[in-house]
């Protein structure tokens, strides 16, 4: 069954440096994001993507986070300066379709628990 | 904003017990979503309720879509050790490139 990959499982860094988390998204899908979970909390929202372009983004995702589609294959989420606080499980899906379509089927990677010492 | 509640919080049964969890908001939803996830992995899509009043069935699991497409419930009959996990519900509004979260419901069934 196709699943959405994402790398690295974990990654542990110091405040201040950058990071970036890969994604390798499901082959025939057309729109890609990211979400966050920090422990203990909710699933949210960060960033949604399609055509090249971000298409929404939540207020979690100020000037310190980007997003990019280097290669047509993979899909990256970077964070410039971390901070203690970013913290948390950052999950990657894809959808073939829209999700005001109705019929989506968000598929989710593992996450990439990012540790900001 | 849409907010999603879910209650309870936390539910711990014994394996055969029926229960059902709620999805609550005071928002209208163009579709809602049910997803299981377990320790250390992303949530997986259950099922996906789009019309008003909607009933799906997945074998022990049964999902309702409120009337009013604001609200939704998981009825689970006879659980099973299996079924211990995160439970969450999550909401799409037309015109929106998103699905909002709700608080999630950690399940516990006990052998």
């Amino acid at each position: 069954e196709p699943e959405v990959t994402q790398t690295p499982s974990h990654q542990v860094t110091q405040m201040g440096q950058e990071v970036i988390l890969r994604c390798v998204p499901i082959s025939n899908h057309l729109y890609f994001y990211w979400y966050r979970q920090i422990l203990g909390q909710k699933v949210e929202f960060l960033v949604s993507f399609y055509n090249n372009e971000i298409s929404e983004k939540s207020e979690i995702f100020d000037d310190q986070f980007s997003v990019e589609r280097p290669d047509g294959s993979n899909f990256t989420l970077k964070i410039r300066s971390t901070k203690l606080e970013d913290s948390a499980m950052y999950f990657c899906a894809s959808s073939t379709q829209g999700l005001y379509s109705g019929a989506n089927v968000l598929t989710f990677g593992a996450g990439s628990r990012l540790t900001v010492l | 904003t849409q907010l999603l509640e879910q209650s309870p919080q936390f539910l711990s049964i014994q394996e055969g017990e029926n229960l059902t969890v709620y999805c609550n908001s005071s928002s209208v939803f163009s579709s809602l979503q049910w997803y299981r996830q377990e320790p250390g992995e992303g949530p997986v899509l259950l099922v996906t309720v789009v019309t008003g009043g909607e009933v799906k069935k997945l074998k022990r699991l049964t999902f309702q879509f409120g009337d009013a497409r604001k609200d939704s419930s998981l009825h689970i009959t006879a659980a099973q050790p299996g079924d211990t996990g995160l439970y969450l519900c999550a909401g799409a509004v037309r015109g929106y490139q998103k699905v909002t979260f709700g608080t999630g419901t950690k399940l516990q069934v006990i052998p």
